[in-house]
């Protein structure tokens, strides 16, 4: 089975911190998401790379960048957490076109930012 | 722009009763559409898909129908379990750029 890990399920932060969220996933994947959920928002894409050192903004990429050093593993990085950046933070990745492949997600990072 | 819509929830069923969450559409060319599934503390897992009008997808006794006509993608049940408590999000698949976009989400409570 296709593994995705967060490093992190719970993290607390204060305000004005650097945040690191990593992901990693071990079926050789090219593509790599991710996701912030709010409740009655559903899923926003904050950001996406198609390979290494790829990155694409998604719809909300405002306040936050990524990183794609090594194909495994995709990086969310809060330059200056903010309190309205407090959200559960989901990562995915998938192979292929989105037509034919489904995305694979990890178990999500639940981050406060005080 | 591109858009899912959801019915709001949560929805709150007892065992055995019959499930419709409602999921509408609005987008250009012919995307794909999903249903993905949250158990409590878990990532989202794909349910089922459709990738062409008319398609059915089907999985775990759950099924939904790729409706052109009224751009829509409902997700029924004849007879849900506890054990489908979860939160469901219906998304389509956008084919520029590999990005499924998706819907608020409809929180499902099932009753013993």
């Amino acid at each position: 089975d296709v593994k995705v890990t967060q490093s992190s399920r719970y993290l607390v932060k204060r305000t004005g911190e650097k945040v690191f969220l990593e992901c990693v996933q071990d079926m050789d994947h090219e593509n790599m998401f991710w996701y912030r959920q709010d409740p009655g928002l559903g899923l926003r894409l904050i950001y996406f790379s198609y390979d290494v050192k790829m990155k694409e903004k998604g719809d909300i990429p405002e306040g936050y960048s990524v990183s794609r050093e090594k194909k495994e593993r995709f990086s969310l990085i809060l330059e200056s957490a903010s309190t309205n950046q407090t959200s559960m933070y989901l990562c995915a990745s998938s192979t292929g076109t989105v037509h034919n492949e489904k995305l694979f997600f990890g178990s999500g990072t639940q981050l406060s930012v005080l | 722009g591109n858009s899912v819509t959801q019915m709001e929830g949560p929805v709150t069923l007892s065992e055995e009763a019959f499930l419709t969450i409602n999921c509408t559409y609005t987008a250009t060319g012919y995307p794909s559409l999903f249903w993905y599934v949250q158990y409590p503390g878990e990532g989202l897992q794909l349910l089922l898909k459709a990738t062409k009008a008319d398609d059915k997808g089907s999985n775990k006794g759950f099924e939904a129908t790729y409706r052109k006509e009224t751009t829509s993608f409902h997700l029924e049940k004849g007879s849900v379990q506890v054990s489908d408590s979860a939160v469901y999000f219906c998304a389509l698949g956008y084919s520029s750029a590999s990005k499924i976009i998706f819907g608020s989400g409809t929180r499902l409570s099932i009753r013993p």
